[in-house]
């Protein structure tokens, strides 16, 4: 079966620097979002892009924040000058259309030292 | 706003028992309701998905009721085992805000 996969699983970085991480949804779908999971805490939504734009962020998606899809298969996640509090998990989502599933990867664990 | 609670926020039941996990949401107005499993450390697996204009879904032992109007959902888990050890959370998809928002999530333990 199809599945949305995540690189790296795990990255650890210093405060201050800025990561990226990657996304390959699965092929056939045209929705994708970000989502994040501080430890303990909810899922929360930080993006959702479609036709190459984002059609909607959240408060915490701010201009430390950005998006891209750079080919027909990556959809990546840039944090720019990281903070202690941007330690989570993040995770890519996608989508056939907005009224279909949303599958999830395995996610990526941000470690900001 | 959008707000999801699900109770109980933890359950440990037997092997074998039926059980019931609720999910409610204050703004009836959803595109869908998605029911999902999270292992510690892992991603989220999409269980079931239910679009507004149904009632309910089944797969397998697992089976999802939706009554928009009055902003709930349940998970009922027949039979339950071990292996459905794991914390179970709902989503709720609505248009408005193009995204899904989760409730914190309920951690069910089945013990042999």
């Amino acid at each position: 079966e199809p599945e949305v996969t995540q690189t790296p699983s795990h990255q650890v970085t210093q405060m201050g620097q800025e990561v990226i991480l990657r996304c390959v949804p699965i092929s056939n779908h045209l929705y994708f979002y970000w989502y994040r999971q501080i430890l303990g805490q909810k899922v929360e939504f930080l993006v959702s892009f479609y036709n190459n734009e984002i059609s909607e962020k959240s408060e915490i998606f701010d201009d430390q924040f950005s998006v891209e899809r750079p080919d027909g298969s990556n959809f990546t996640l840039k944090i720019r000058s990281t903070k202690l509090e941007d330690s989570a998990m993040y995770f890519c989502a996608s989508s056939e259309t907005v009224r279909q599933p949303q599958h999830f990867g395995d996610g990526t664990r941000l470690s900001i030292l | 706003k959008q707000e999801v609670t699900q109770i109980p926020a933890a359950l440990s039941v037997p092997e074998g028992e039926n059980l019931v996990l609720n999910c409610s949401f204050t703004d009836s107005a959803i595109y869908n309701l998605q029911w999902f499993r999270q292992d510690p450390g892992k991603g989220l697996t999409s269980l079931l998905l239910i679009q507004s204009s149904q009632r309910e879904q089944t797969s397998g032992r697992l089976n999802a009721s939706l009554d928009k109007s009055s902003g709930r959902s349940t998970l009922y888990i027949a039979a339950s085992q071990p292996g459905d050890s794991a914390t179970y959370l709902c989503a709720v998809f609505s248009g408005g805000y193009n995204k899904l928002i989760f409730g914190a999530g309920t951690r069910l333990a089945v013990h042999p």
